[in-house]
């Protein structure tokens, strides 16, 4: 069965780093892109940015650049999100998603066929 | 970047009724980049058309979508329980969009 299982939630102080992880199973990691999307408490969905596992090639929304890494392991099929220094406004559920499609050749159909159940980041003091 | 805009923010329907939800873009796009999603509370999207108008594995036949350039639409043909959520149409072409989402509501 092919499933993105994602990380326990995290409650975290301001300031403090964080990685959450995505492992994928049932299909081949390496084939297909990996994105990472915020949802904050209340509010729509927001595209933060997306990985092939292949060759780590990554892209970032302009509004995520700088603010959050994104990585993989491919020996253990598995990605990545990282902050390294959490503010109030990160508190947010995560979750990664596999895109199907090319993300570099034009014509193709693209979409985000399988999702994980989400990581609930807390950021307080 | 390529901005999404979904209309009406919130459809108050009854079961039986047809849902019809709008997703229009600040310019014209391939429609094999346009997606929907269904989220429930609690729950992550899921996808339920691709390519503007296909169908995604196990989605019933009442969920259609068409379109094409900048105007595209998700309909319900009649509204089942289950059906009651959150809709997001996505697009993917030089960045990932998502629209703010139209709640389909119980009336």
């Amino acid at each position: 069965e092919e499933q993105l299982v994602q990380s326990g939630a995290e409650v975290k102080e301001p300031g403090e780093s964080l990685q959450i992880s995505c492992k994928t199973s049932g299909y081949t990691f390496t084939d297909y892109w990996i994105a990472w999307v915020r949802q904050m408490p209340g509010r729509g969905l927001e595209w933060m940015g997306i990985i092939y596992p292949g060759d780590s090639d990554t892209r970032y929304s302009p509004s995520f650049q700088g603010q959050v890494t994104i990585s993989v392991d491919k020996s253990i099929t598995t990605a990545y999100l990282q902050w390294s220094s959490l503010e109030s406004s990160d508190t947010a559920i995560y979750y990664c998603a596999r895109h199907r499609g090319s993300v570099i050749i034009t014509g193709s159909t693209r979409y985000f066929d399988l999702w994980g159940r989400g990581t609930l980041v807390t950021v307080s003091s | 970047e390529i901005v999404l805009t979904q209309s009406p923010g919130t459809l108050s329907l009854s079961p039986g009724e047809r849902a019809t939800l709008s997703c229009r873009a600040s310019q014209s796009v391939s429609s094999t980049y346009l997606a929907w999603y269904q989220q429930k509370p609690g729950q992550a999207p899921r996808l339920l058309i691709y390519g503007a108008s296909g169908r995604a594995t196990g989605i019933p036949d009442r969920f259609s979508g068409s379109g094409s350039g900048a105007d595209f639409t998700l309909t319900i043909s009649t509204l089942e329980p289950e059906d009651f959520a959150v809709y997001y149409c996505q697009l993917f072409d030089s960045s990932v969009s998502f629209g703010g989402g139209t709640k389909v509501e119980m009336k």
